[in-house]
């Protein structure tokens, strides 16, 4: 089983700015995987970028980039240059090969 | 890349009758399909996981005669809320993995469901 914690219900941002979402886990599984998600207000689920638990290298996906602390249990989300069209909620989640488990998210609001 | 289509997108309905939500796997064959509930300003919590051909496994807490789940086949997997209450009123999303990899996860659109 999986428990994820993300500490910042809200966070604004000043667009063009760099930010950082938290995220620290805690698992039995000797494998996973680790999530970010967006979700705008229309409520779909939109994928962002994936670290696995072995994956020696953090993950980047354009201005999306996780910085995977092992030992710490943390998995950040950074994403540089905010823009306004990144305001939504952000979800944090993990997978050892079963259903993802889902942190309680973070509130992002980009100003301009 | 793999969709997974969900419908209807919002449904209104009155206290006590039922309501069904598909999702179907458009390009890949589904043999798990997970639903999730998430209240509003809320995450999303797994409410069961259905397996094509065999009963859906509920999540400790969530009632398995008010929320029916049904996977008969490998593209399509249904969630119906029976005899729906205000309390019932959330966003329903279903989720199917799609591969053998940790990796491969893919969402529908979710449906909005109000008990009035």
């Amino acid at each position: 089983a999986q428990k994820i914690t993300q500490t910042q219900p809200g966070m604004f941002v000043q667009e063009k700015e760099a930010v950082t979402l938290d995220c620290t886990y805690d698992t039995s599984d000797p494998s996973y995987g680790l999530f970010w998600y967006k979700q705008p207000s229309s409520g779909e689920m939109i994928f962002l970028i994936y670290q696995g638990s072995y994956d020696q290298q953090n993950a980047t996906e354009g201005r999306y980039s996780l910085n995977f602390q092992k030992a710490r249990k943390s998995a950040n989300l950074v994403i540089s240059a905010s823009q306004l069209g990144d305001s939504a909620m952000y979800f944090c989640a993990a997978t050892g090969r079963r259903a993802l488990t889902f942190g309680s998210g973070t509130r992002l609001q980009v100003q301009p | 890349g793999a969709v997974v289509s969900q419908h209807p997108s919002w449904v209104i309905c009155k206290s006590g009758t039922s309501v069904k939500i598909e999702c179907r796997s458009l390009d890949f064959q589904a043999t798990t399909m997970f639903w999730y509930r998430q209240f509003p300003k809320q995450s999303l919590m797994l409410m069961a996981t259905s397996n094509e051909g065999s009963k859906a496994t509920y999540e400790q807490g969530v009632e398995k005669d008010k929320f029916l789940i049904n996977h008969a086949s490998l593209t399509l997997s249904t969630l119906t809320v029976t005899s729906a209450h205000p309390e019932d009123s959330s966003f329903y999303i279903c989720s199917a993995r799609v591969g053998r990899g940790f990796d491969g996860y893919t969402f529908g659109s979710g449906t909005r469901l109000t008990v009035v």
